[in-house]
């Protein structure tokens, strides 16, 4: 399973664009990059998964260059609540063993 | 929108004392999975279950751990003799479809505590 590398945290203040980088130097050619968010005292909760360029759904954005070795998340205009922990996580499509890594905590100030 | 939901919310334990963590999984999900988070850790893989087999489990998974879909909605964790380390949020997670490009749904944990 591909090691992911993320930073431990993250700050922003409300209304900005936060930018989230994920790295994956080993990444397989049939690995799929899917987020996940969690709050305090809640189960993970999936926000976006992509395998190559850019994927867009209502919470977030996906980019991932030609080489998949990293990949961004992307929240725009960020708001209080979406202070949570934000996991990268690569895995084939073939195998259900999904292995979370420390995550970016991102808090989000007013 | 459908939700996994797990009981009890927390259960406190006995050290040595067998528990059984409950979950629904959502209704038209064939995979099941189980996950454990210790306080300020990682969220941890233990165990994948499809058609009544266990498909993957980790290391974590040793034999005081046992899953089990009693029937056509509940999916069960069980650990045989607790020990103070088990002290974690459980979470279990459902998927429609098997595989790391499937989205898996979590419910809301069980927060075990062990005495």
């Amino acid at each position: 399973l591909a090691k992911t590398t993320q930073p431990i945290s993250m700050d922003s203040y409300e209304g900005q664009e936060v930018n989230i980088t994920c790295s994956h130097n080993n990444i397989a050619t049939n690995d799929y990059i899917t987020w996940y968010q969690q709050f305090p005292s809640q189960g993970p909760r999936f926000i976006i998964q992509g395998y190559k360029t850019k994927v867009t759904n209502e919470v977030a954005s996906l980019f991932i260059p030609a080489d998949r070795k990293s990949s961004t998340l992307s929240l725009p205009r960020v708001s209080l609540s979406d202070t949570a922990v934000y996991y990268c996580l690569v895995g084939p499509n073939n195998n259900n063993d999904m292995r979370f890594g420390a995550g970016t905590r991102l808090t989000v100030k007013p | 929108e459908p939700e996994v939901t797990q009981t009890p919310s927390h259960q406190v334990t006995q050290m040595g004392q067998e528990v059984i963590l409950r979950c629904v999984p959502i209704s038209n999900h064939l995979y099941f999975y189980w996950y454990r988070q210790i306080l300020g850790q990682k969220v941890e893989f233990l165990v994948s279950f499809y058609n009544n087999e266990i498909s993957e489990k980790s290391e974590i998974f040793d034999d005081q751990f046992s899953v089990e879909r009693p029937d056509g909605s509940n999916f069960t964790l069980k650990i045989r003799s607790t020990k103070l380390e088990d002290s974690a949020m459980y979470f279990c997670a459902s998927s429609e479809r098997s595989g790391g490009n499937q989205p898996q749904h979590f419910g809301d944990g069980t927060r075990l505590s062990i005495l």
